[in-house]
């Protein structure tokens, strides 16, 4: 079974200032997807920036960019220009891709990111 | 976009009601759908998969017969706490798959059983 390891369990940072939340993961499948999600106080789930595991190049979206470390499956996620609306929990999550379309993401117990003014 | 809506956000009932919930993609179609539950302050945890037509499939240690599923359609899927007792409160998300392998997630819905 796959397992998702995220091992900040709260983190702060200043505002405009960069902050990277570690993730790692732990699986035998080759083929797979890899998420950030972000979850602020309304609770409604966000998708931050995902990655294709058969790609090397890492995903960035804006501010959002990933360290993907394929072979030591790590997945950190840095976020530049911090602002205060990025204050949320993050959850990094893992998806192995199947035939069929019932893929499972498992999530990691999140990291309680604070954005202070 | 791809807008998935949950109702109701809220509920309170009472031990030994059932409660049901809503999970609706709005603007798309969505063979297979999720069910999540998120105690407080902790993560995501997958109760089932919910595909249209067929018998949802649960996780290991979530009581079928407690958490009932049915995707009646490609874009709505309900999930219906029977008998429900204090410890069932918590908060229910779903999420539904597009064409593609993403998901996207509701709102969630709080539900306390008093």
């Amino acid at each position: 079974a796959q397992t998702v390891t995220q091992s900040q369990p709260e983190m702060s940072v200043q505002e405009a200032e960069t902050v990277t939340l570690s993730c790692t993961y732990d699986t035998s499948e080759s083929n797979y997807y890899l998420f950030w999600y972000k979850q602020p106080p309304s609770r409604q789930m966000i998708l931050v920036i995902r990655q294709e595991a058969y790609k090397q190049q890492n995903a960035t979206e804006n501010r959002f960019s990933v360290n993907f470390q394929k072979a030591a499956k790590s997945f950190s996620l840095k976020i530049s220009d911090s602002q205060l609306g990025d204050t949320a929990m993050y959850f990094c999550a893992f998806m192995k891709l199947t035939q069929g379309g019932s893929e499972k993401l498992v999530f990691g117990k999140g990291t309680k990111l604070t954005v202070n003014p | 976009g791809a807008v998935v809506s949950q109702h109701p956000s809220w509920v309170i009932c009472k031990s030994g009601t059932s409660v049901k919930i809503e999970c609706r993609s709005l603007d798309f179609q969505a063979t297979t759908m999720f069910w999540y539950r998120q105690f407080p302050k902790q993560s995501l945890m997958l109760m089932a998969t919910s595909n249209e037509g067929s018998k949802a499939t649960y996780e290991q240690g979530v009581e079928k017969d407690k958490f009932l599923i049915n995707h009646a359609s490609l874009t709505l899927s309900t999930l219906t706490v029977t008998s429900a007792h204090p410890e069932d409160s918590s908060f229910y998300i779903c999420s539904a798959r597009r064409d593609n392998y993403e998901q996207y997630f509701g709102p969630g819905t709080r539900l306390t059983v008093t």
